[in-house]
């Protein structure tokens, strides 16, 4: 059973570029969450989906970011215009749906994202 | 929203010590969460522990959750369990994972 997957794992852009950050859930898992992780800090929520909705974005920068989660394929977090303070690691978690154990959250890898 | 909090920020340790890492919150939760960021940034589940007592090897677990605390042990430590613990809440009526800043944890041979 494989876990939750990310790609690409590292990922260098220019300031100006798109970046897109691709996570594809656990086998059985419909529920997604995206996190970022600046260098020596903790990870802080930015947007939870569910297929083909978006559930909450509080955590989501209003500009430059979004994210989606279609009926088929992975889940993609996309950064439009990157700027240096973008550059940190994106985690990926997913769960089976909500209530009871249900809540439990399994982590990808990461994308570490680069802004030159 | 819930407010989540671990102590101590570092920890060093001798290979075979024992240490317990605190987690406090500051609501009722759904879900909570510990987790270890190893040295290459992989984040692993450790326990799913919104209330009571578990147990996985050298590691254990509690949470009280009407006091609003959690409690990670570490017996015998090795060097590889170095690295951060996180401890993530998720309050009740929430959505998301609310993260504490972690614990860094460095155990020297």
């Amino acid at each position: 059973n494989a876990g939750v997957m990310q790609n690409p794992r590292h990922l260098v852009r220019r300031r100006g570029q798109e970046a897109r950050l691709r996570c594809s859930p656990m086998k059985g898992h419909s529920h997604v969450y995206w996190y970022r992780q600046l260098p020596e800090e903790g990870l802080k929520f930015m947007v939870y989906l569910q297929k083909e909705n978006i559930i909450d974005e509080s955590g989501m920068p209003k500009e430059r970011f979004s994210a989606e989660f279609p009926k088929e394929g992975p889940s993609i977090l996309r950064i439009q215009q990157v700027v240096r303070g973008d550059s940190a690691a994106y985690f990926c978690a997913s769960s089976p749906g909500q209530g009871g154990s249900y809540n439990e959250q399994f982590f990808g890898p990461g994308t570490r994202l680069t802004v030159l | 929203g819930i407010q989540v909090e671990q102590s101590p920020p570092d920890l060093i340790l001798q290979e075979g010590a024992n240490s317990t890492l605190r987690c406090n919150f500051s609501d009722s939760v759904n879900n909570l969460q510990w987790f270890h960021q190893n040295p290459w940034g992989q984040l692993i589940n450790l326990f799913y522990i919104p209330s009571g007592t578990k147990q996985n090897g050298r590691l254990s677990a509690t949470t009280v959750a009407t006091e609003r605390y959690s409690l990670l042990y570490i017996s015998s430590s090795q060097t590889t369990d170095s690295g951060v613990y996180f401890c993530a809440a998720q309050g009740v009526g929430g959505q998301n994972f609310v993260f504490g800043p972690g614990t860094r944890l460095s155990v020297l041979p």
